[in-house]
């Protein structure tokens, strides 16, 4: 899996957009870009995916750069709800084995505030 | 609530003493995986078993062993315990098609080692 870097943390302000960060330029053609976050300790909770096209969810925003180098999450309308850990994760799954473990980094924490 | 469920949700149990972790996938999902999340490892993959069989493993300690059964759930065996296996164990699942696969994480199972 290719190593995302993501900043430690970020504030937002609620009913703003939360635009969070990733970097993962040793991602390979085959790997998606999987985003998850975990409120406090919860089970991860699964966001939004995608290999090099923008993609949209009720979630969330994807958008991945030309180059697939970078990405950012965009929540839209942050809540204090999204307050969490954000994951960005770099994957791939071969096709028709299912082999496809989630490396999770340090992630960053997001903080939206009243 | 993602479909996954997993039992205990606490456990408090003493050194060398040996524990059993049980986890219900999602209905369909042939795919699971077993993660730990201790405090200063992070998130970490543990072990995959899709539909029975063993599927890859990770950093998983020769005294920590997993099945899964016909009925496609799941049992993390955790003996020998030590003051540092105290953590957070989450269970995840997946449909096992080997595409775009989507994880969907449980509550977790929360071990203290006294």
């Amino acid at each position: 899996d290719a190593k995302t870097t993501q900043p430690t943390s970020m504030d937002c302000a609620e009913g703003r957009a939360a635009n969070l960060p990733c970097n993962h330029s040793t991602i390979s053609g085959n790997e998606y870009v999987y985003w998850y976050r975990q409120i406090h300790s919860q089970g991860p909770q699964y966001i939004i995916h995608g290999l090099k096209n923008n993609e949209t969810n009720e979630m969330a925003s994807l958008i991945i750069t030309e180059d697939r180098k970078s990405s950012t999450l965009i929540l839209p309308h942050a809540t204090l709800r999204d307050t969490a850990v954000y994951y960005c994760i770099a994957t791939y799954y071969a096709g028709g084995t299912s082999y496809g473990k989630l490396t999770f980094g340090q992630g960053t924490i997001l903080t939206v505030h009243p | 609530d993602s479909g996954v469920t997993q039992t205990p949700k606490h456990l408090i149990t003493a050194t060398g003493q040996r524990v059993t972790l049980r986890c219900s996938p999602r209905s369909g999902d042939l795919s699971v995986y077993w993660y730990q999340q201790s405090l200063d490892q992070g998130l970490q993959f543990l072990i995959q078993y899709y539909n029975g069989e063993e599927r890859a493993k990770g950093n998983i300690l020769e005294r920590f062993s997993a099945q899964q059964f016909p009925d496609l759930h799941s049992e993390l065996n955790l003996s020998s315990l030590e003051l540092g296996d105290s953590a957070l164990y989450f269970c995840a699942s997946s449909r096992g098609t080997g595409h775009q696969e989507t994880q969907y994480f449980g509550p977790g199972t929360r071990l203290l080692v006294l």
